[in-house]
């Protein structure tokens, strides 16, 4: 298995542009969860599902944020508009029953918002 | 609810030198324990797990832990280290049985010097 492919590497948008982070779990996963990453608060959980269905988006920061699981192989997340203060490394990670055996990660979309 | 404190934000240490990165958390149930290892530009990597047995557990790389029930504690440690293990550690709890998500600490980063 090719592990979690997350897509782009990269990003650098303007301020008030859509942008949409993209991740691929390894098959077999019935769970995947978005972090976000930044100097000041570390690692946070956005938004985990289970089979498809979000479970928890408690970790969502506000109403620009969305995320979306349409079948067992691809998760979006989108910002809608963005904002320099986005500016994270952002993180998709996957599990076979909620991580018994450990989460696997993607190697992050770094986000850059001028 | 869970929360993971890592104690030390850097670790300098020389190569060939013992190390410890110190883990507490705190939790009303009982709980498994993970440590990650991140590595520059890169997602993190399970090192090592603690669900239940024996409280001393063995990871890749060298790395061991050992599991402190009364002192909450979960600390991470290895003989000599090496300048391949310079990277961002990170402790991690979520509480046992099939519910609830991974909560990480805010990281650890261990600098070997040669």
């Amino acid at each position: 298995d090719a592990g979690v492919i997350q897509s782009p590497r990269h990003e650098v948008t303007e301020m008030g542009q859509e942008v949409t982070l993209r991740c691929k779990p390894i098959s077999g996963h019935d769970y995947l969860f978005w972090y976000r990453q930044t100097m000041m608060r570390g690692l946070e959980l956005l938004i985990y599902f289970n089979n498809n269905v979000p479970i928890d988006d408690s970790g969502m920061p506000e109403d620009r944020f969305s995320a979306k699981m349409p079948n067992a192989s691809f998760s979006t997340l989108k910002i809608q508009p963005s904002e320099p203060r986005d500016s994270a490394v952002y993180f998709c990670a996957s599990s076979f029953s909620l991580g018994v055996g450990g989460y696997t990660f993607g190697s992050g979309t770094r986000l850059t918002v001028v | 609810a869970q929360s993971v404190t890592q104690l030390d934000s850097q670790v300098p240490v020389f190569e060939e030198a013992p190390v410890e990165l110190r883990c507490n958390y705190s939790s009303s149930v009982s709980v498994y324990l993970f440590w990650y290892v991140q590595y520059p530009n890169q997602g993190l990597q399970l090192l090592l797990k603690y669900l239940s047995g024996s409280t001393l557990v063995k990871g890749i790389n060298g790395f061991e832990a050992e599991f402190n029930k009364s002192q909450t504690s979960f600390h991470l440690r290895k003989p000599s280290v090496h300048i391949s293990d310079t990277a961002e550690y990170f402790c991690a709890v979520r509480p046992s049985g099939n519910t609830g998500k991974l909560i990480f600490g805010q990281g650890t980063t261990l600098q070997v010097k040669p």
